[in-house]
């Protein structure tokens, strides 16, 4: 099983290039999210997705756009990188659910903006 | 929005020994706290969840409490092993169909001491 895959796993970028993090699971889930994580601290929200189509921002979303298309794919933008961009990114995806359940993450995608 | 606080930042405690962490959240409204293993350079994974409708949940050596009143949530290992070395994240959301996110706490780096 799959589960959420994140590619690619690194990169370094120059100041002012732009990429797209891509993010895809085959568990059906609803529910997406981006999250950054500076190194030695927490994970913060970018972007989420409760379904296609249907994207908002979370806690950091400036430099940042998102689009979700299909159910199984949900990219991240970075149009200008920045060194404030430097960070591991993490992907995650949880199923609609009256009950409330576990998120699952991607093995994460370090990049580096030099 | 929610905002959890979590304590304390890092964590020694000699092998076999009780490790506590602690975390505390601001929406009433949430009603699933779930918490995250992260052992370095690799994803965060569930290792146990509570829903507000229960006020304390074991798994083995792991234990979770919830307390709703004071918006209070602990992770308690007990018996520490070296591979319990690991980041520990606390997290809080609520079901609101449409706006499902799930924010994290800053999170605990656990040592274990043998």
């Amino acid at each position: 099983n799959a589960g959420v895959t994140q590619t690619p796993k690194f990169r370094i970028l120059k100041i002012g290039q732009s990429m797209t993090l891509q993010c895809t699971q085959d568990m059906n889930h609803n529910y997406m999210y981006w999250y950054r994580q500076d190194p030695g601290m927490g994970l913060k929200l970018i972007y989420y997705s409760v379904g296609a189509g249907i994207t908002d921002k979370g806690e950091v979303p400036n430099g940042y756009n998102v689009s979700r298309s299909t159910t199984e794919d949900f990219p991240l933008r970075l149009e200008l990188a920045a060194p404030s961009q430097t960070s591991v990114y993490f992907c995650a995806s949880r199923p609609l659910s009256l009950r409330l359940t576990e998120a699952f993450f991607g093995q994460g995608t370090r990049l580096t903006v030099v | 929005g929610e905002n959890v606080e979590q304590h304390p930042s890092t964590l020694s405690v000699q092998e076999g020994d009780s490790a506590v962490i602690k975390c505390t959240y601001s929406d009433s409204a949430s009603n699933y706290f779930p918490w995250y293993k992260q052992e370095l350079g690799k994803r965060p994974q569930l290792i146990i969840d509570i829903r507000s409708n229960v006020g304390e949940k074991k798994d083995q050596r792991i234990a979770v409490t919830l307390n709703k009143t004071a918006k209070h949530f602990s992770l308690h290992i007990t018996e520490t092993q070296p591979e319990d070395s690991a980041v520990y994240f606390c997290a809080a959301s609520y079901s609101n169909f449409g706006n499902e996110k799930l924010t994290f706490g800053t999170g605990t780096r656990l040592t274990i001491i043998p």
